[in-house]
């Protein structure tokens, strides 16, 4: 079952734009993942937060996570043509092994 | 390290036919996974594993065995292939519990006539 939904399903925006993308959830949550698809390739783990924290970042990256809300978001900031990909999050749910995934926000980088 | 990584990276079935996907990671990690992506959603389990000789069903087992023999090495075979198996097919890996960081191989691109 899908427990995580990203929104939006696309985003286009300019190269040096920031891209603001959501996921919400529906159980609570241990820790919340965000991971990076390049066409054609594996997923790449970007960031984790786990339930206790409300902000973490990673170079250009800064994820926030809303536990009330059962909601997260991914913001890339001075966005690049590299950045185009789709991003999934990914929960553990109330499982010890699965992560539950969404289905993804495609993201394109105009030059 | 070559990290995770699959074969074949493309195949193309008749239905009824079968085949094995092998998995291989060299990061001695303990959990093992084989998800599928269908256009439009996000990944679904297939199987996973805790270590050498488990194996559980995930989300959707139905159709797919697996083995994991060896620690480093997480088979997933199709029995009697059918068109709804049509899919991209990933392994990962992790080395804690599955709420954690997974390491994702390249993919395999199955089709099945």
């Amino acid at each position: 079952s899908q427990q995580g939904e990203e929104d939006p399903q696309a985003l286009s925006i300019q190269e040096g734009e920031n891209a603001t993308m959501n996921c919400s959830y529906k159980t609570s949550i241990n820790n919340l993942q965000w991971y990076r698809q390049n066409s054609g390739r594996g997923l790449v783990h970007l960031i984790l937060i786990r339930s206790n924290e409300r902000e973490k970042h990673s170079g250009r990256l800064r994820v926030t996570l809303d536990t009330s809300k059962k909601s997260s978001s991914l913001l890339i900031t001075a966005s690049r043509a590299a950045d185009t990909a789709s991003y999934f999050c990914a929960t553990d749910g109330d499982s010890n092994y699965q992560l539950i995934w969404g289905a993804g926000t495609k993201l394109i980088i105009k030059p | 390290n070559a990290g995770v990584t699959q074969t074949p990276k493309f195949r193309v079935l008749k239905t009824g036919q079968s085949m094995t996907l092998l998995c291989a990671q060299d990061m001695n990690h303990e959990y093992m996974y084989w998800y599928r992506q269908d256009p439009g959603m996000g990944l679904r389990l297939i199987h996973y594993s805790v270590g050498e000789g488990t194996t559980a069903k995930g989300e959707v087992p139905d159709g797919y065995n697996v083995s994991r023999l060896k620690k480093q090495n997480f088979l997933l075979g199709l029995e009697s292939a059918a068109p709804s198996q049509t899919s991209v097919y990933f392994c990962a890996s992790s080395r804690y519990r599955g709420g954690y960081e997974q390491y994702f191989g390249p993919g395999t691109r199955l089709t099945v006539t």
